[in-house]
């Protein structure tokens, strides 16, 4: 079955700067691969997805970047700010199946 | 997201007990999920249901079990509440039109003593 591991497990950044976040899979037959931010008490949502037909994604930003070959993927944040502070999450589907198998998080801290 | 609610949001009880956590929803999904949550193991599926007949067990459904009331409510039962089924608790719905995007609750931290 699928198996996603993700990168680092905790990340501090300064306020402003760029934090980047990578996931592998393992499954090369995945082709949805969406990022959900879980604030602290709340439940995780989501931020940007991407599919297996495209090699990149922007929303304002956030950017998500896509490898098929070497099957990993990316979140890129840039000029970060202190309410982006929280637990990232990664996670890869196969298509039809509406399953997702998540990363296993990683804690974002921006220091002002 | 309000659209989706779990309750209890906290909850302790002893080990061997039976206890339930439900799940509702106002989105309109056929689809919807239970996932455990424990510090550095991400989420992790227990069970899903793609409609109100519809029940399959997920990575870790060992010691749960699930009940569709109906589209709106989604049940998880622990039988027999062991320790290590302390965690975070959420639901989620997606909808089964096309997009794969889950929508989660705000989650339900259960203590098993």
């Amino acid at each position: 079955g699928e198996n996603v591991e993700q990168h680092p497990s905790t990340l501090s950044v300064q306020e402003g700067d760029s934090a980047v976040i990578k996931c592998t899979y393992s499954d090369s037959a995945s082709n949805y691969f969406p990022w959900y931010k879980q604030e602290l008490g709340k439940g995780p949502q989501l931020i940007i997805d991407i599919r297996s037909n495209v090699g990149e994604k922007k929303d304002q930003r956030i950017a998500v970047t896509l490898n098929k070959t070497a099957k990993h993927f990316s979140l890129h944040i840039t000029e970060t700010q202190p309410e982006d502070s929280a637990v990232y999450f990664c996670a890869a589907s196969m298509a039809d199946t509406d399953k997702l198998i998540f990363g296993t998080g990683t804690r974002l801290q921006v220091f002002p | 997201d309000a659209d989706v609610t779990q309750t209890p949001r906290n909850r302790i009880t002893k080990t061997g007990k039976r206890i339930m956590l439900e799940c509702s929803q106002t989105k309109g999904h056929d689809r919807m999920y239970w996932y455990r949550q424990d510090p550095g193991l991400g989420l992790r599926l227990i069970y899903y249901s793609f409609d109100v007949k519809d029940i399959n067990k997920g990575e870790i459904s060992d010691g749960y079990s699930v009940s569709r009331q109906a589209q709106a409510k989604f049940s998880l039962s622990l039988e027999s509440a062991i320790p290590n089924q302390t965690a975070l608790y959420f639901c989620a719905t997606s909808d089964d039109r096309g997009s794969e995007t889950q929508y989660f609750g705000p989650g339900t931290r259960l203590l098993v003593l």
